[in-house]
This record gives structure tokens, C-alpha cells and sequence, in this order.
């Protein structure tokens, strides 16, 4: 159980914008710490596509944003595309385990 | 463009040890944080490791502490993970990450990965 909770699944229709939240607590995203989020295509490596809340990469779209509020945080996809199906992870850090943690991820499925 | 290539994975039995390298190039691996994330069969990911640039400062998830140790070679730009009485419960792909900082001291993110070794503990 993750101290980082994701829901494990959201879907959207191509075009659609879909959000997967990322809910934490006063150790670490209410603390203060920063939230990035990763895109893991199946059978591949994680890929960072969102550093310090709502920066992006060179090469991840502007249909990919990312935004922080109290103890949660949010990835948003807009104009929602069939290679876009990934499984999304968030990750912070918490003081109280004194370490990096990971949301549980969530499947995004393109209907 | 940046790689970072792991190896040392296989099949060990309970209590046993491996240790997993990665070796990095195209970039000055010796400015650079380092990371070991895994990542259970059919699961989500673990932060594992960290190590600093000259290898004076490791942080450990609680789960290995005692049992893994990282480091570091930045004269052969390798990283590794010696992992020693390893449990079933360490079966997973062990990914090789760089670390960046987004802001303060543990704002800490992965921004390149390995393509991973899978390590199976079983008898």
C-alpha cells in the first residue's frame, strides 16, 4: 500500500481529457514536496514526463500537464490519443519513511 | 544520448546474493546522483537507492537496509547494487535511474532509466 494513492484505473474516449490524481498527506505532498510523474508503455522502462509539479520535458506534449494542491496533486491529458494508453505513476518524498516513494500507478486506457 | 545498461540479473535462491551493475555513458556520470528502482512482476514501482556523486552520501528504502548496499565507480561510470540475503519478496526488474533535483535537497526525480534486469529469488 502505497503512501501515494492513485486510482488504478481511468478511461477516455480519443479527444477527451481525462485527470489521475495523486493524493498524499502532510509528509510529503502537503509538506511541500515536489511531484513528478512518469509514463511506463507496456513492457518498457519508465519515462519522467512531468519534474517539479507542472514542468515538462522537451518532447512531452502540451496535452500533458501537471498541477499540485494541499496534499494532492493531478496529471491532466487533453486531446486524449491511442499511444497515450500507459500505466502513470507519481512520486514524491516522504519525511516520515525518510525516503522516495511512488504512487501505486494507474492504467489510462483509450476507449 | 544518455544510456544506462544494467546487468547481473538472474535466478537465486533464498538467502543468496547478486550483485547488478549498470554502466552509463553520453553523459559525466561523476555529476550525477544515482538510483536503483524495481519493480515487483505485475506491480508498481519501488524506489530501491540513492547515491550522491563521490558516493559519501546512500540512502536505503527501509525493506533492504542492511541487506543491499549501493555504489558507485566514476571511473568506469558504473553503478551497482550488491544484494545480499535476498527474500522472495525482492523479485522484481531493478531499473538503474539518474537522479535530478527539481528544488530543495529532496526534490529529487528520475529523469533517464535503464531498460532493467530482472532478478528472481526461488528455490
Amino acid at each position: 500500500q502505497s503512501v501515494l494513492t492513485q486510482p488504478p484505473s481511468v478511461s477516455g474516449a480519443p479527444g477527451q481529457r481525462v485527470t489521475i490524481s495523486c493524493t498524499g498527506s502532510s509528509s510529503n505532498i502537503g509538506a511541500g514536496y515536489d511531484v513528478h510523474w512518469y509514463q511506463q508503455l507496456p513492457g518498457t522502462a519508465p519515462k519522467f514526463f512531468i519534474y517539479g509539479n507542472s514542468n515538462r520535458p522537451s518532447g512531452v506534449p502540451d496535452r500533458f500537464s501537471g498541477s499540485k494542491s494541499g496534499t494532492s496533486a493531478s496529471l491532466a491529458i487533453t486531446g486524449l490519443q491511442a499511444d497515450d494508453e500507459a500505466d502513470y505513476y507519481c512520486q514524491s518524498y516522504d519525511s516520515s519513511l525518510s525516503g522516495w516513494v511512488f504512487g501505486g500507478g494507474t492504467k489510462l486506457t483509450v476507449l | 544520448e544518455v544510456q544506462l545498461v544494467e546487468s547481473g540479473g538472474g535466478l537465486v535462491q533464498p538467502g543468496g546474493s547478486l550483485r547488478l551493475s549498470c554502466a552509463a555513458s553520453a553523459f559525466t556520470f561523476s555529476g550525477y546522483w544515482m538510483s536503483w528502482v524495481r519493480q515487483a512482476p505485475g506491480k508498481g514501482l519501488e524506489w530501491v537507492a540513492n547515491i550522491n556523486q563521490d558516493g559519501s552520501e546512500k540512502y536505503y528504502v527501509d525493506s533492504v537496509k542492511g541487506r543491499f548496499t549501493i555504489s558507485r565507480d566514476n571511473a568506469k561510470n558504473s553503478l551497482y547494487l550488491q544484494m545480499n540475503s535476498l527474500r522472495a519478496e525482492d523479485t522484481a526488474v531493478y531499473y538503474c535511474a539518474r537522479g535530478r533535483n527539481s528544488g530543495y535537497y529532496y526534490d529529487f526525480y528520475f529523469d533517464y532509466w535503464g531498460q532493467g534486469t530482472l532478478v528472481t529469488v526461488s528455490s
